[in-house]
């Protein structure tokens, strides 16, 4: 079985600030990792994935995540926050069943304060 | 961003009527899929396709047909809609069934069941 748990629901940062979202996940095999984001009406776009290669990954508007086996975490950071930054994020795992089974985390929801 | 279009982008309709929703896709991409959002549950899959006429079901399917004449084309059908039935619904597309794929979404359709 596979799960994912992202740990803060809200996240409150200021612009220019450093941004840490958190992620936890589970998995009987080895996982592909992603991150997407979302933005209000919009549906989800992909920010970076993970798939077994390096374990620091980097994305696109400067995120990056890294991949910690260890402590089967998946972390997605960006030096200095954005006000276009502002949306909700979602990690998510995925393994082979049959067809491509992914499991979504909850959702944090990030706000930046001008 | 991925040619994928969802229609109608909102809809209101009331309880008993059914209800169906498309997906179109100009990837020519194998798998779709359809989910829903809710408040503090993520994206949760309905049903997906891996071709033309081949569909199966996903997490919560009850209460929920799908259809794929075409490779483009995805359909999602709430027979007699119910307003546990009140969501977002969000289509997504990947190339393969492969761990590593990512899935590309569309912009949802809100729906609304009174």
């Amino acid at each position: 079985a596979q799960s994912v748990t992202q740990l803060d629901s809200h996240v409150s940062v200021s612009e220019g600030t450093p941004v840490l979202l958190r992620c936890n996940y589970s998995s009987s095999y080895s996982p592909s990792l992603f991150w997407y984001v979302q933005h209000p009406n919009k549906g989800l776009q992909l920010l970076l994935k993970y798939t077994s290669a390096a374990t620091l990954v980097k994305g696109i508007n400067g995120f990056e995540a890294e991949f910690k086996k260890s402590e089967t975490s998946f972390h997605l950071t960006k030096p200095s926050a954005h006000m276009s930054d502002a949306a909700e994020y979602f990690c998510v795992v995925s393994h082979s069943g049959g067809y491509q089974k992914v499991t979504f985390g909850t959702g944090t929801k990030l706000q930046v304060i001008p | 961003d991925a040619g994928i279009t969802q229609s109608p982008r909102h809809k209101v309709t009331e309880t008993g009527t059914p209800v169906t929703l498309r997906c179109h896709q100009t990837e020519n991409h194998r798998y779709m899929y359809w989910y829903r959002q809710d408040p503090g549950h993520g994206l949760r899959l309905i049903h997906y396709s891996y071709g033309v006429k081949d569909t199966d079901k996903g997490e919560v399917s009850d209460g929920y047909s799908v259809s794929r004449s075409k490779t483009e084309d995805f359909l999602l059908t709430l027979e007699s809609a119910t307003s546990s039935q009140t969501s977002v619904y969000f289509c997504a597309i990947s190339e393969s069934g492969q761990t590593n794929q990512p899935q590309h979404f569309g912009d949802g359709t809100r729906l609304s069941i009174l």
